[in-house]
């Protein structure tokens, strides 16, 4: 079974320029989340999505970060105009909750490094 | 909401040696599942053990065991017989199973183990 994909593994930008971040998830799970993971903290929640919907966006910065996930498959993740603080590492996680809401086990991808000088 | 604290930021063991990685959270809810999450260097985070709050025995798997003491809202994981493979970041995280759908998890700021020989 394929895992969690996402691309680009790495990205140097500089601050003010635009940043898109895909993501795809295991075939069949229906929730995909973003988590932004700065260097020496843990990860944190920026958007949480149910097939295509918006279930948890509070700590997405809504003035410069937007997430879409369409056809409830895909996902990407923009940041524009980026700033100096957004450097971290997106990353990108997909649950299969159909037999529990709540059990399913996260599983990641290796995420997106973002370095914003 | 919930909090969820590491108190070492860092840690080492010598290989086939055993280390306990404390963990305690802060919730209200009655009902949650509790996870601890390993992130070796530069690569995704994999699952490495769950517990699910109404079950009172503690969570094993293969050298991986917990300590849950629900009242002290505490969990700690021990590593027995460590292996260098096991170096890593070891993150504890919640999830709140109340939420249904909406269940997210909420990571603390991780614990780096170090294992030598």
């Amino acid at each position: 079974e394929a895992g969690v994909a996402q691309s680009p593994r790495y990205k140097i930008i500089e601050k003010r320029q635009s940043v898109a971040f895909w993501c795809n998830p295991i075939s069949g799970h229906a929730t995909l989340y973003w988590y932004q993971q700065i260097l020496g903290q843990g990860p944190k929640l920026l958007i949480q999505f149910q097939n295509n919907g918006v279930v948890d966006d509070s700590q997405l910065p809504k003035d410069r970060f937007s997430a879409e996930r369409l056809k409830g498959v895909d996902s990407t993740l923009k940041i524009q105009p980026a700033k100096l603080e957004d450097s971290a590492v997106y990353l990108c996680a997909s649950r299969d909750n159909r037999d529990s809401p709540w059990a399913g086990e996260l599983f990641f991808g290796e995420g997106s490094r973002l370095t914003v000088l | 909401a919930q909090t969820v604290t590491q108190s070492q930021p860092e840690m080492s063991v010598q290989e086939a040696e055993t280390v306990t990685l404390s963990c305690t959270y802060d919730t209200s809810e009655n009902n949650y599942y509790l996870f601890w999450y390993k992130q070796p260097p530069s690569r995704q985070m994999i699952l490495v053990i769950r517990q699910e709050a109404y079950k009172q025995q503690n969570a094993t798997e293969n050298r991986f065991s917990v300590n849950f003491q629900k009242a002290a809202k505490s969990f700690s994981l021990k590593i027995s017989d460590s292996q260098l493979g096991d170096t890593a970041m070891y993150f504890c995280a919640f999830m709140n199973s109340h939420t249904g759908t909406a269940s997210k998890l909420t990571f603390g700021t991780g614990t780096r183990l170090q294992v030598t020989l």
